[in-house]
């Protein structure tokens, strides 16, 4: 079993939707969290980073962890066209990042 | 550059043949990293630079990889005798400050073994 698990979709919402992503992990020793967004054919680029558990917001974006149950998500509100693309958790204990997947995501105008 | 650079972005190789992919750190950048992406997974870990020293290769898969920053800018990850199960997208990513901070990445260099 991997470390960090995320559902690879794909998902495919209309214009305005809430996006929800969501990745579980099972390294208790995992201390920061992030969202990556990939393009096809681009490296990853971060969304979010969250240390602790609990809200964080920024702009459309919400990141949510919850250390207790070993679960992250991020919410897309009012999506775009424009936020098609993969989107990748990470995790991080000291320097090594854990990756999921990747979930693929197509927003439909 | 204002980013990370990765030569060549595309790179079909025979089998048996050895490979060169080129990563350019943003300048200043003390930590570098080398990620493998396989096609509809997640990147995973290759191996960790701080400045020219190479603290972590734990994610090398075999001894046919092999990489060097001996200046402690620029990087090269070397595969020798490629086979098949190498062909992916390899993505270098560097940051500001040792082992942690934001990670930049480059657009990656994708290998097709033939």
């Amino acid at each position: 079993q991997k470390e960090v698990e995320q559902d690879p979709g794909p998902l495919s919402v209309p214009e305005g939707a809430i996006v929800s992503l969501n990745c579980t992990y099972s390294n208790s020793a995992f201390q920061y969290f992030m969202w990556y967004r990939q393009y096809s054919r681009k490296g990853p680029e971060l969304l979010m980073y969250t240390y602790s558990s609990g809200n964080k917001e920024d702009g459309r974006f919400t990141a949510q962890v919850d250390k207790s149950s070993k679960y992250i998500s991020l919410f897309i509100r009012d999506s775009q066209p424009s936020d098609s693309a993969t989107y990748l958790c990470a995790m991080r204990n000291d320097y090594k990042l854990s990756f999921g997947a990747g979930t693929t995501v197509t927003v439909r105008a | 550059g204002a980013g990370v650079s990765q030569s060549p972005r595309y790179k079909v190789a025979k089998r048996g043949q050895d490979v060169a992919l080129r990563c350019d750190p943003i300048s200043g950048h003390v930590s570098l990293f080398w990620y493998q992406q396989a096609l509809g997974q997640g990147p995973e870990f290759l191996t960790y630079f701080q400045n020219e020293a190479q603290l972590d290769k734990s994610g090398l898969p075999s001894d046919r990889f092999f990489a060097e920053r001996p200046e402690g800018s620029v990087s090269t990850l070397k595969i020798q005798r490629t086979q098949q199960e190498d062909s992916a997208v390899y993505l270098c990513a560097s940051s500001l400050r040792r082992g942690t901070g934001e990670l930049f990445f480059g657009e990656g260099s994708r290998l097709t073994v033939l």
